[in-house]
């Protein structure tokens, strides 16, 4: 079965600074990747994707993603978070479904 | 930008009851899901639906579940006697294609409390 875990519940950053969300995966084949971001009380919202080609992947909001095969991960990485990035974070991977981690909370402080 | 809608925002409903959760998928839209998150937990894969038929379901979705695209635009999810372990948010999803570059976009969400 294809999963991945988010290895931390919380990632708290001062604005300004990077954020970094870990994203490991286990998958037999090729892994189709994503993120997603949840806002309070709002549903799940694509940000990016890997599917093949280049392992640095951009997506929306200045959010990007690194696919690393050796180290079976997929770290969501921003070079200078805003306040306005704080929400729970979700990465995923696919086959027939999305098999979603458990969420990572970014909190960016002002 | 087409986006996938669901209604109500909100359902609270005494245990037993029937719910049904209305979903209006991308208009061009082939692949349809049900995912539900209890509170506090990860999102959980309920069910996929395409060409008016299941395609793929989880231990979840067991014979309290069904689903149904009963007008071509809308997508249903029932729940014919509901417990109060259903009481989670339910997300439905929509997907254009079968590749597998195509990401699934998500709805608001509908939130059940079963009392």
């Amino acid at each position: 079965a294809q999963s991945v875990a988010q290895p931390e519940d919380q990632v708290n950053v001062a604005e300004g600074n990077p954020l970094t969300v870990k994203c490991t995966y286990s998958v037999s084949g090729n892994p189709y990747l994503f993120w997603y971001v949840q806002y309070p009380n709002r549903g799940l919202q694509f940000l990016l994707k890997y599917i093949t080609g280049d392992n640095l992947v951009k997506g929306s909001y200045g959010f990007e993603a690194e696919f690393n095969k050796s180290q079976t991960s997929f770290h969501l990485k921003k070079p200078s978070a805003l306040v306005s990035d704080s929400a729970l974070y979700f990465c995923a991977v696919r086959d027939y479904k999305l098999s979603f981690g458990a969420g990572t909370t970014v909190t960016v402080r002002a | 930008e087409p986006e996938v809608t669901q209604t109500p925002s909100h359902q609270v409903t005494q245990m037993g009851q029937e719910v049904i959760l209305r979903c209006v998928p991308i208009s061009n839209h082939l692949y349809f899901y049900w995912y539900r998150q209890i509170l506090g937990q990860k999102v959980e894969f309920l069910v996929s639906f395409y060409n008016n038929e299941i395609s793929e379901k989880s231990e979840i979705f067991d014979d309290q579940f069904s689903v149904e695209r009963p007008d071509g635009s809308n997508f249903t999810l029932k729940i014919r006697s509901t417990k109060l372990e259903d009481s989670a948010m339910y997300f439905c999803a929509s997907r254009k294609t079968s590749g597998g570059d195509n990401e699934q976009f998500f709805g608001p969400g509908t939130r059940l409390t079963v009392l």
